[in-house]
């Protein structure tokens, strides 16, 4: 199975601050990564796909990149809604695989 | 607008057989291009991918629970199913049914549905 380490586990942070969230595939994926965001007791939403393409009603705040195998998640501006966890999943080869998350908290 | 909903029991006993469905509305099952997923999340964890199931019937399970799981799906019915054999308190977690866009990831969930399992 491919491996999704993501880093790092948790980060605090102020409203209107730049978060870059990084998750490292095991092997490489391609483009084929995807971005969910969590809030408790609720579903994960599809933030981003294919790496850097940014899913239907989803804030231009947030961007994704893709460097080798190294993926990163950026918030350009935190807003109140935007603390949640956050969790990268490799599209590229079943079994899907998921990142561990990133809780990103109020500093 | 698509939507998906899980439904069945709430509590399971060990060693018997947690089954869940998942109603899609809003679109079709039979459509194809889509692979209609199960994932879990242990109380407080992360998310576990669990298996699919495209339109032709044809399957992936994880290899970690592939000895027990076992999907299908009733076009007729608009719905895929999941069933987990010989459960165990570590199977107890929230069970997501999702449809997953091959590559452009999970796109639609269902609500969610916690799954205990205790005797």
């Amino acid at each position: 199975d491919i491996q999704m380490t993501q880093s790092p586990s948790s980060v605090s942070a102020s409203v209107g601050d730049r978060v870059t969230i990084t998750c490292r595939a095991s092997q490489d994926i391609g483009s084929w990564l995807a971005w969910y965001q969590q809030k408790p007791g609720k579903v994960p939403k599809l933030l981003i796909y294919a790496a850097a393409s940014l899913h239907s009603g989803v804030p231009s705040r947030f961007s994704g990149r893709k460097s080798g195998t190294d993926f990163t998640l950026t918030i350009s501006s935190l807003q109140p809604e935007d603390f949640a966890t956050y969790y990268c999943q490799q599209a590229n080869t079943f079994p899907l695989t998921f990142g561990g998350g990133t809780k990103v908290e109020i500093k | 607008q698509v939507q998906l909903q899980e439904s069945g029991p709430g509590l399971v006993k060990p060693s018997q057989t947690l089954s869940l469905s998942c109603t899609v509305s809003g679109g079709s099952i039979s459509s194809g291009g889509y692979y209609w997923s199960w994932i879990r999340q242990h109380p407080g964890k992360g998310l576990e991918w669990i298996g699919y199931i495209y339109n032709s019937g044809s399957t992936y399970y994880n290899p970690s629970l592939k000895s027990r799981v076992t999907i299908s799906v009733d076009t007729s019915e608009n719905q895929f199913s999941l069933k987990l054999s010989s459960v165990t308190a570590a199977d107890t977690a929230v069970y997501y049914c999702a449809r997953d866009v091959q590559r452009g990831g999970l796109d639609y969930w269902g609500q969610g549905t916690l799954v205990t399992v205790s005797s």
